[in-house]
């Protein structure tokens, strides 16, 4: 059965630094990866996807990696600041097209 | 605007009553799925369709039923058998489509509706 778990649950950082969250899965056989952010309330707003075939993805201040053969995956932050502070989700598809969540990193960033 | 619909935002029910969410999509998506959030629990997957008329178990399927009778609604029944049905729900969509040489299977969310049986 699929795992997903997200290391740390709860993170606080001084803005302006740069901070890296984790998830690990436990079965390698996935179709892809995708990390979201969800604001209190809120639903869930897709930040970066990885195909399974790729290493990385970019967008502005994120990059997320993904290192499929050890079930690993980063979510890289560049210069936080306090607009960031949300909870982060990492989710892995299947290649029977379930989508499996981590329980999330709670990131609040200190003004 | 293209996207996902979750109804009603907030929704009350007494114990014991049958309750359906609402999700409809007008992104011509294929797939779509049904998550249960609880505090500390992250998003538990309850069923999901890959296409019309076809639908899975999730995990935690117990106390629930789904129908995929058109490709752009896929509401969730939360039966009296759900025995802590208080919950916050998420209903996702995606699609394969083929973008710059890979295949895009991006999932997308709606803002959720929260469940409060009483």
């Amino acid at each position: 059965k699929q795992e997903v778990t997200q290391i740390p649950a709860a993170l606080s950082v001084p803005e302006g630094e740069n901070l890296v969250l984790n998830c690990s899965f436990t079965d390698s056989a996935i179709y892809n990866l995708q990390w979201f952010r969800q604001d209190p309330g809120k639903g869930l707003t897709s930040l970066l996807l990885i195909q399974s075939s790729q290493r990385e993805q970019t967008s502005g201040r994120l990059n997320a990696s993904l290192d499929k053969s050890s079930g690993r995956s980063t979510l890289y932050i560049a210069a936080s600041q306090p607009g960031d502070s949300a909870t982060y989700l990492c989710a892995v598809r299947k290649r029977d097209d379930k989508i499996i969540f981590g329980k999330g990193t709670r990131l609040h960033i200190l003004p | 605007d293209g996207g996902i619909t979750q109804s009603p935002k907030y929704l009350f029910r007494k114990e014991g009553q049958n309750v359906t969410l609402s999700c409809e999509q007008n992104l011509n998506h294929d797939a779509m799925y049904w998550y249960r959030q609880d505090p500390g629990q992250g998003l538990r997957l309850i069923y999901y369709s890959q296409i019309v008329n076809d639908f899975q178990k999730g995990d935690i399927a117990e106390g629930y039923s789904v129908s995929r009778e058109k490709k752009e609604s896929f509401p969730l029944t939360v039966t009296s058998a759900q025995k802590n049905p208080t919950a916050f729900y998420l209903c996702a969509s995606s699609i394969d489509i083929v973008s710059g040489g890979h295949m895009n299977t991006e999932a997308f969310f709606g803002q959720g509706t929260r469940l409060t049986v009483v």
